[in-house]
């Protein structure tokens, strides 16, 4: 079946540096959604990317949706003590069912350098 | 606009024990979901109303899952003879129909422990 895998699983930051995180399938997905959860909290959405190729920014945050369709990367630059949170990937299931039915990964988690 | 409000935050049970959770979603969406998202994992689709029909039930809804939305308003989430397993974060989202790739507004979840 449909399965999101992200990368990496988790990683440390230093404020101000840069932060790259991607998202594969083996399946095809029209739309790439990347969504932020903070602790005790449901996900947020911060882009939604609609079309192959299409890059699309949020402030510092920036994604792609991958032109072969299977992948998509979201980068932040310059990140701030609140980056911190797992953010995920997330697609539509393919069956032709509700919009609203995701599959999402598994997540990345930020957290500050000790 | 409030946002998408789910209560109670929190739920302890005993096994075996019956639980009900509600969602009030943003007014003015008439699609209202239901996720699951056990500890690191991403959120699991459930099922899915537009307006008080239930058009969409995953495999992960067992049939002591039962949800309902009887006035297209607000949607309640049953859990009958609760199970250990059960244990997770349960998420409520909803969009709007009427808006073109109308993203999902997710509540605060309720996390359910059974003890």
């Amino acid at each position: 079946g449909q399965q999101l895998n992200q990368s990496p699983q988790s990683m440390f930051i230093q404020e101000g540096e840069d932060v790259s995180m991607n998202c594969t399938s083996s399946s095809i997905f029209n739309t790439w959604l990347w969504y932020k959860q903070d602790p005790g909290e449901g996900p947020v959405l911060l882009i939604a990317l609609y079309k192959a190729g299409e890059l699309t920014s949020n402030g510092r945050l920036t994604a792609q949706f991958g032109i072969t369709r299977k992948d998509s990367f979201l980068n932040i630059s310059a990140s701030i003590p609140s980056d911190v949170g797992i953010y995920f990937c997330a697609g539509p299931r393919e069956y032709g069912g509700s919009q609203g039915n995701l599959i999402f990964g598994k997540g990345t988690k930020l957290s500050v350098k000790p | 606009d409030t946002g998408v409000s789910q209560n109670p935050r929190h739920k302890i049970t005993k096994r075996g024990q019956n639980v009900t959770f509600r969602c009030d979603p943003i007014s003015e969406h008439n699609r209202l979901y239901w996720y699951r998202q056990t500890l690191g994992q991403g959120p699991e689709f459930l099922t899915y109303f537009q307006n008080e029909a239930q058009l969409e039930k995953s495999r992960l809804l067992s049939d002591r899952f039962s949800a309902e939305r009887p006035k297209g308003s607000f949607s309640t989430l049953e859990i009958q003879r609760t199970e250990q397993g059960d244990s997770a974060m349960y998420l409520c989202a909803s969009s709007s129909m009427g808006v073109t790739n109308s993203p999902l507004h997710f509540g605060n979840g309720t996390r359910l422990t059974v003890t």
